[in-house]
């Protein structure tokens, strides 16, 4: 079956350092999203990427689909306190959506 | 977009008892999802409910355990039955946007019933 993997699992940054999360499946994805999910919240979408190599920017986050569509980043440029949250990578495959994992990221002041 | 209402947000159970979530979507939308999510873990798909159909079920989870109704476009529920302390969790409503893009759409997700069952 289908496993995406997403690393790190934690990450702890100094606010202003940069951030990456990335997302390795084993089999080629039709597409993928991203998700961020505050402390207490519910997951809130933030892109979809369905283009071999494509490449988004949303402010200081990029994401990245690969070549192959097996792997995917989101990379945060000087990371802020309101970057705090877990961050999911997710993907859909017959009308049903799939979550991996989920990196955690806390920002120091 | 769309606005989820999810019902009740947090409730604590005894074992053995059944509670059920509600879920009230602001627009009409074919399909529902509900996921799970235990503490720190991530989301785990429960089934997909269409309105008119049976919901269909990941591996894993079963309808004696979460039975699903979907009785019009707007509404679904899920019932955790027979619960026991393993079930403590967040049940989450999700719906997909009508915004398609080759297939698929981002999904919105209601704010959550955080379940404890003791």
């Amino acid at each position: 079956g289908q496993q995406v993997m997403q690393i790190p699992q934690y990450q702890h940054v100094q606010e202003g350092e940069d951030f990456t999360t990335y997302c390795n499946s084993s089999t080629t994805l039709s597409n993928i999203q991203w998700y961020k999910q505050r402390p207490g919240g519910h997951p809130v979408f933030l892109i979809q990427l369905v283009k071999s190599g494509e490449v988004k920017k949303q402010k200081r986050l990029t994401f990245q689909f690969g070549e192959a569509k097996k792997n995917s980043s989101l990379h945060i440029t000087a990371t802020q306190t309101t970057d705090v949250g877990t961050y999911f990578c997710a993907w859909g495959n017959f009308n049903k959506f799939y979550f991996g994992s989920g990196t955690k990221l806390n920002v120091k002041p | 977009s769309a606005v989820i209402s999810q019902k009740p947000s947090r409730d604590i159970c005894q074992r053995g008892t059944s509670l059920t979530i509600q879920c009230q979507v602001d627009s009409q939308v074919t399909m529902m999802f509900w996921y799970r999510q235990q503490p720190g873990q991530s989301l785990t798909l429960i089934a997909t409910a269409n309105q008119g159909s049976e919901a269909t079920y990941e591996s894993g989870f079963v309808i004696d355990k979460f039975p699903i109704s979907r009785p019009n476009l707007t509404f679904s529920t899920l019932t955790v039955s027979n619960m026991s302390p393993e079930d403590s969790s967040i049940y989450l409503c999700s719906v997909e946007s009508p915004d398609r893009v080759f297939g698929t759409g981002e999904l919105f997700f209601g704010e959550g019933s955080r379940l404890t069952v003791l």
